[in-house]
């Protein structure tokens, strides 16, 4: 069964420096989200992608994430200056268009840690 | 935006026992509610989702019911096993599109007593 593959799954980086989660979706999916977890809290969403740009985003996305679909495969999250607050599990999901509702399929994660 | 509410945030029951995790949601555009299960350093996994023009829907020992004008939604686990000891997040889709986000509840934390 095809899955979303994360990479790295597990990152650690100073406070200030620029990180870049990686994802490849489902192959044959359109939509793409980013989530992200905090240790012992909730998921929350932060950003979907759609044809090459984003549909929506929450508070959390700021100017200091971007998302890019540099080729036909990948979906990257970039956090420019990274904060200590940023330290938590990121999850990349994809989900196929469809009438009605569809399912986001989850990756493993990268759990990044920001110190 | 949808806002959605769980309860309770731990619950432990003795293994054959059943247990029952309940949701509330805000937006009455909703239409789609999913529950995932999640171990320690797991992803999120779908375990059963339920649309809104459902009111019950039932796989093996697990069973979600939805009502609608209340905006109330339930995940029922029977003959619970040791297995089914995790975090469990009921969801909520925000709006009718495919690209619509999810938002999830604060999670409850099971387990199962031997």
């Amino acid at each position: 069964e095809p899955e979303v593959t994360q990479t790295p799954s597990h990152q650690v980086t100073q406070m200030g420096q620029e990180v870049i989660l990686r994802c490849v979706p489902i192959s044959n999916h359109l939509y793409f989200y980013w989530y992200r977890q905090i240790l012992g809290q909730k998921v929350e969403f932060l950003v979907s992608f759609y044809n090459n740009e984003i549909s929506e985003k929450s508070e959390i996305f700021d100017d200091q994430f971007s998302v890019e679909r540099p080729d036909g495969s990948n979906f990257t999250l970039k956090i420019r200056s990274t904060k200590l607050e940023d330290s938590a599990m990121y999850f990349c999901a994809s989900s196929e268009r469809q009438q009605g509702v569809s399912e986001q399929y989850f990756g493993p994660g990268t759990r990044l840690t920001v110190t | 935006g949808e806002n959605v509410e769980q309860h309770p945030s731990t619950l432990s029951v003795q293994e054959g026992d059943s247990a029952v995790i309940k949701c509330t949601y805000s937006d009455s555009a909703s239409n789609y509610f999913p529950w995932y299960k999640q171990e320690l350093g797991k992803r999120p996994q779908l375990i059963i989702d339920i649309r809104s023009n459902v009111g019950e829907k039932k796989d093996q020992r697990i069973a979600v019911t939805l009502n609608k004008t209340a905006k109330h939604f339930s995940l029922h686990i029977t003959e619970t096993q040791p297995e089914d000891s995790a975090v469990y997040f009921c969801a909520a889709r925000d709006g009718y599109s495919s690209a619509s986000k999810i938002i999830f509840g604060s999670g409850t934390r099971l387990s199962i007593r031997p």
